[in-house]
């Protein structure tokens, strides 16, 4: 079946720090992939996507490029800010037509100022 | 657009007792998810509907869960009788399927409930 794997957190970053969130997945054929953000007390946001391979989802200073030779889709963000400090999650859509998202773990992000 | 819109936000209730989570979904939209958010299982499909119809509740945990969706702008879950072990935050979601990499689900705040 598919599956979405996240790093562990929290990772902990000081303002203006490089971030890289990791995330591979495995499925079959060729799903669309999401980084959906969870800030305390509210619903997932869609913050990128990225429908085929070697494609490029960016939002927001955030960017992640579909590596399907590698099954990744690594978010990263070259200066955080302690409004990024939130919980991230990578998910996929089920390429044979399931509509539903499997979404990974999640990955908590705490920038300290 | 007002975005998904789930009502109650939160909602406590004893053992027992039956509890009813409410599901707007944006306008338009054709299908419609309910998630289960929990430390320890994270982010859990429970049911999903397509044109009001469901199509997979292979998530839906037991006979105590049911859901709904008598038209295209309203949904419900229900848990009857509840128990200490559903408190969670429960999501609703909807999308529009229009082609390839159209699956962008669009989240509601969620209603937290707590099962005493």
């Amino acid at each position: 079946g598919n599956s979405v794997t996240q790093m562990e957190g929290p990772v902990t970053l000081s303002e203006e720090a490089f971030l890289t969130i990791n995330c591979t997945y495995t499925a079959t054929g060729y799903p669309s992939l999401f980084w959906y953000v969870q800030y305390p007390g509210e619903g997932l946001q869609l913050l990128l996507k990225a429908t085929k391979a070697d494609d490029k989802g960016s939002n927001k200073g955030f960017e992640a490029t579909y590596r399907k030779e590698t099954t990744s889709f690594h978010l990263e963000k070259g200066s955080v800010q302690v409004s990024d400090s939130a919980v991230y999650f990578c998910a996929l859509s089920d390429p044979g037509g399931r509509r539903a998202l499997t979404f990974g773990s999640g990955t908590r992000l705490q920038v300290q100022p | 657009d007002a975005g998904v819109i789930q009502s109650p936000r939160h909602e406590v209730t004893e053992m027992g007792q039956e509890v009813t989570l409410r599901c707007k979904p944006i306008s338009g939209h054709d299908y419609l998810f309910w998630y289960r958010q929990t430390m320890m299982r994270g982010l859990e499909l429970l049911i999903y509907f397509n044109n009001n119809v469901p199509i997979d509740d292979s998530g839906m945990p037991e006979d105590r869960f049911s859901a709904k969706m008598p038209n295209a702008s309203f949904s419900t879950l229900k848990i009857q009788p509840s128990e200490p072990r559903d408190s969670a935050v429960y999501f609703c979601a909807s999308s529009l399927l229009a082609g390839v990499g159209t699956d962008t689900q669009y989240f509601g705040p969620g209603t937290r409930l707590t099962v005493l």
